[in-house]
């Protein structure tokens, strides 16, 4: 079975400043990996995903995550946090093939960028 | 906005009652996926349609059903509600299999008092 790992519930990081979130996941097979954004009332909206080739992708709004595949992670990471990126942040994985081809989510990483 | 429609936004009924969740997939969208989004369960998948057929089953109770019509659109039924099905419930699509991600719709409340 997939599965996914975000192991913050929380992360606080000052504007301005780098910020990670973290995931790490489980799947058969070479996984599609997504990352999520959710704002208070709102639906899920899609930041960004690898599929295959340069294991740094670019995604919206400044974020880019980091594919590796000797420790399964797919880290979001933003070179500098802005307030309006505080928000609920989900990790997501699939298999390439066969029957479990939805997407698995994580639990959730609660982003908080202090003025 | 997404372009995936659901309807009601929000949703207040009594235990052992039955509701019904609409959802219209973004245009030219085959595949409509439902979750679950709870404090405590995080998103939980629960069923998927494909034009029109049934593709895949997740965490789905025996209380809830879905189904995919013509037009593409899905409800998402659930009966004899209980105090803990109140969630989010959110509705996604995707072109086939979703192998470039979903789009996801704004969600219905569901408040089961």
């Amino acid at each position: 079975a997939q599965s996914v790992a975000q192991p913050e519930d929380q992360v606080n990081v000052a504007e301005g400043n780098p910020l990670t979130v973290k995931c790490t996941y489980s799947v058969s097979g070479n996984p599609y990996l997504f990352w999520y954004v959710q704002y208070p009332n709102r639906g899920l909206q899609f930041l960004l995903k690898y599929i295959t080739g340069d294991n740094l992708v670019k995604g919206s709004y400044g974020f880019e995550a980091e594919f590796n595949k000797s420790q399964t992670s797919f880290h979001l990471k933003k070179p500098s946090a802005l307030v309006s990126d505080s928000a609920l942040y989900f990790c997501a994985v699939r298999a390439p093939s066969g029957s479990a081809r939805q997407l698995t989510f994580g639990s959730g990483t609660q982003l908080t960028v202090l003025p | 906005d997404s372009g995936v429609t659901q309807t009601p936004k929000h949703l207040i009924t009594a235990t052992g009652q039955r509701v019904t969740l609409r959802c219209s997939p973004r245009s030219g969208d085959l595949s409509v996926y439902w979750y679950q989004q709870s404090l405590d369960q995080g998103l939980q998948f629960l069923i998927q349609y494909y034009n029109g057929e049934e593709r895949a089953k997740g965490n789905i109770l025996e209380r809830f059903s879905a189904q995919q019509f013509p037009d593409l659109h899905s409800e998402l039924n659930l009966s004899s509600l209980e105090l803990g099905d109140s969630a989010l419930y959110f509705c996604a699509s995707s072109v086939s299999q979703g192998d470039y991600g979903y789009t996801f719709g704004s969600g219905t409340r569901l408040t089961v008092v």
